[in-house]
Formats: structure tokens, C-alpha cells, sequence
């Protein structure tokens, strides 16, 4: 069965500093995954997806299959980034394309 | 264009009654998940409908239903409540495009059940 594995609960940095949110899956097809952030009072919100290999509000994420990890990063961290971080997989199939999430790790920048 | 509502906020049941939770899609989007979010934990799937059907279930019992409605709403029923069914309740609506799916998220509905 598919599973999302985020190993830390927190993660704490200083304002300025490089942050890297771990994200480890096992599936054995070929995974679509996402990162989903949740602010404080607010809503769980899709952040980016590796299709589109984009870079949101200075984030980025690259697949590495090899070791089936989706690690989230950004080079110089905010205050504003402070907020709850989930990673999920969705499985594409024709009963329902369900997503999984991590356990979440939350993210604190300290000034 | 309207985001995905629920309804109610907040919510408190005794165990073994049933309730109901409901879910307003995004416009244009004619599918809907529905996660239960227990403290401490991510999101885990209970069933999704498209276009009024039940289109895949997730690892909950045949008490927790659902429907989906002509418009795309959709309704969570969850009968003989149980103490650990205490959580968040979200409905994410989607819509397919280009071969992928993305899913919108609601505020959710917190149930507690005492």
C-alpha cells in the first residue's frame, strides 16, 4: 500500500536560514506528488505539485525516484512561511483518485 | 469563482447518534473527496463521488456514507457515532484537466463526539 512519511513533527529555523521539509514515499507505480500547506486559521491549500515543476513563493520540490523522496525547499526562509506542511500522493486509478498525506511537519521561523 | 464551503463550522454529537456534514463544490468541479483529519495527523481519505457516484472508498466502515448531489454538493453521514470519530471533516472538490486532477480544499467541520 502507498505511504507518506514526513519525520519531523517540527521544524524550527532562524529568518534567513535555508529550510528543507523531508518527504519520503513508497509506491510502486509511478506517484503524482504534491506539497499542501496550512497557515494559521486557514484553510489546507495546494502549494506545488513536481509536474509542474515550478517554484511557489520561493519553494521548490524535485522527485528523486531513486529515493523515493519529494523534499520541500527553500534557499532563505520567511517569517510568513511559518505554518503546517503536508506531503500527499495521488494514485490516478479508476476507483478514485485518492490522495495521501504525510503526518504534517510544522514549520516555525523565528526571527 | 466560489470556493469549496462547508457546513456547519462546528459540531457536537453523543455517541451512537448521526450526523450529518455538507460540502459546496467549486464551480466547475463535478468531483468531491471527503478526509477525516484526527489530531495530530494528516488527512486520510473516506470516499470520493463524481457525477453522483461513489467513485472509490477509503478504509472506513459502511456507517460513514456519502452523496452527491445534481449541482456536485455533497453530503457525509456518519451513523452510531463512535468517540473516535472525533476530528476535522474535509470535502475537497476537483476537476480534471489536462489528465490531472488538483483538489480544493474546504474550511472543514469539527465534530466532537462525547
Amino acid at each position: 500500500a502507498q505511504r507518506v512519511t514526513q519525520p519531523e513533527k517540527l521544524l524550527s529555523v532562524f529568518k534567513g536560514a535555508p529550510v528543507e521539509l523531508k518527504c519520503n514515499y513508497s509506491y510502486s507505480g509511478s506517484p503524482e506528488l504534491f506539497w499542501y500547506v496550512q497557515y494559521s486559521r486557514q484553510r489546507l491549500q495546494l502549494l506545488l505539485r513536481h509536474i509542474s515543476r515550478e517554484s511557489i513563493k520561493g519553494f521548490t520540490a524535485d522527485l528523486n525516484k531513486g529515493e523515493t523522496s519529494f523534499h520541500l525547499k527553500k534557499p532563505f526562509a520567511q517569517e510568513e512561511d511559518s505554518a503546517m506542511y503536508y506531503c500527499a500522493l495521488i494514485i490516478l486509478t479508476g476507483g478514485g483518485n485518492k490522495l495521501t498525506f504525510g503526518t504534517g511537519t510544522q514549520l516555525k521561523v523565528e526571527l | 469563482e466560489t470556493g469549496v464551503t462547508q457546513s456547519p463550522t462546528h459540531l457536537i454529537k453523543t455517541r451512537g447518534q448521526q450526523v450529518t456534514l455538507r460540502c459546496s463544490s467549486q464551480s466547475g468541479h463535478n468531483t468531491v473527496s471527503w478526509y477525516q483529519q484526527a489530531l495530530g495527523q494528516g488527512p486520510q481519505f473516506i470516499f470520493q463521488y463524481y457525477r453522483e457516484e461513489e467513485n472509490g472508498r477509503g478504509n472506513f466502515p459502511p456507517r460513514f456514507s456519502g452523496l452527491q448531489f445534481p449541482n456536485y454538493s455533497s453530503e457525509l453521514n456518519v451513523n452510531a457515532l463512535e468517540l473516535d470519530d472525533s476530528a476535522l471533516y474535509l470535502c475537497a472538490s476537483s476537476s480534471t484537466s489536462g489528465g490531472r486532477e488538483t483538489q480544493y480544499f474546504g474550511p472543514g467541520t469539527r465534530l466532537l463526539v462525547l
